[in-house]
C-alpha cells in the first residue's frame, strides 16, 4: 500500500510560471513533510520541509502547504527556472512513531523555455 | 569535503552471484540507509542502522544483507536470493534516526544491472 502519494508522473511548465507539485498520504500520523529534488544519476538532495503545526513554509521561491484535512501538501516553484528541471520527491515522517521517511513515487518537472 | 561515497556508480552482475555496493560517509552521522528506486514507484528502504554494530530491516529487505562495523560505513550486499535486482540503489545519512533530523543525505547512488 502506498502510504505518499504522487500522482502526477510528469509536469511540463513554462519559464518564469508557477510550477504546483501535489502530494497525498494516507496515514494520519505522518507529522513532518519533506520535499526532494533529483536530477538524473544523482542522489536526492533536501528541498523545503514543514511539520504538522504549521499549514505554509516559505523558503526564496519554494514554498510547501499543507492540509492536514485532506491529506495533501503541495509545493509551489515561482516563478519556475530552466535548473528547476528535475524530479521531485515527497517524503513523510511520523516523528512519534517509526521515524523513518515514506516516499512518494516522485513527479517529473520539466520547465520549458 | 563532507559527505557520502558510494561505490561503483554502474555495476554489471551475472545471475546467482552476489555483489556488495559500498557506502561511506565523513560526516559523523550516526543513522545509514538503502534505498532502492524503481521506475514508478518511487523510493522504498531496504535497511537502515542507527547505530554501529546494530541494523534494521526496511519494507523490502528481502534478499539483501547489510553490515555496520563502523559508523563510517555501511555497505549493502545484493544476494542471488533477490529476484529482481536490477535497480538505481541510493545510501543516504543523518545525524541520527529522530523526527528532527528526518532530513537525509542522499548518495550519487549505484546502478545495478542484472545480465
Amino acid at each position: 500500500d502506498q502510504q505518499v502519494k504522487q500522482n502526477s508522473p510528469s509536469l511540463s511548465v513554462q519559464e518564469g510560471r508557477i510550477s504546483i507539485l501535489n502530494c497525498d498520504y494516507t496515514n494520519s500520523m505522518f507529522d513532518y513533510f519533506l520535499w526532494y529534488k533529483k536530477y538524473p544519476a544523482e542522489g536526492p538532495t533536501f528541498l523545503i520541509s514543514i511539520s504538522s503545526i504549521k499549514d505554509k513554509n516559505e523558503d526564496g521561491r519554494f514554498t510547501v502547504f499543507l492540509n492536514k484535512s485532506a491529506k495533501h501538501l503541495s509545493l509551489h516553484i515561482v516563478p519556475s527556472q530552466p535548473g528547476d528541471s528535475a524530479v521531485y520527491f515527497c517524503a513523510a515522517c511520523e516523528t512519534q512513531g517509526a521515524q523513518k521517511l515514506v516516499f512518494g513515487q516522485g513527479t517529473r518537472l520539466t520547465i520549458n523555455p | 569535503d563532507g559527505g557520502i561515497t558510494q561505490s561503483p556508480k554502474y555495476l554489471f552482475r551475472k545471475e546467482g552471484q552476489n555483489v556488495t555496493l559500498s557506502c561511506e560517509q565523513n560526516l559523523n552521522h550516526d543513522a545509514m540507509y538503502w534505498y532502492r528506486q524503481d521506475p514508478g514507484q518511487g523510493l522504498r528502504l531496504i535497511y537502515y542502522s542507527q547505530i554501529v554494530n546494530d541494523f534494521q530491516k526496511g519494507d523490502i529487505a528481502e534478499g539483501y544483507s547489510v553490515s555496520r562495523e563502523k559508523k563510517e560505513s555501511f555497505p549493502l550486499t545484493v544476494t542471488s536470493a533477490q529476484k529482481n535486482p536490477t535497480a538505481f540503489y541510493l545510501c543516504a545519512s543523518s545525524l541520527r534516526l529522530g523526527w528532527n533530523t528526518g532530513e537525509l543525505f542522499f548518495g550519487e547512488g549505484s546502478r545495478l544491472t542484472v545480465l
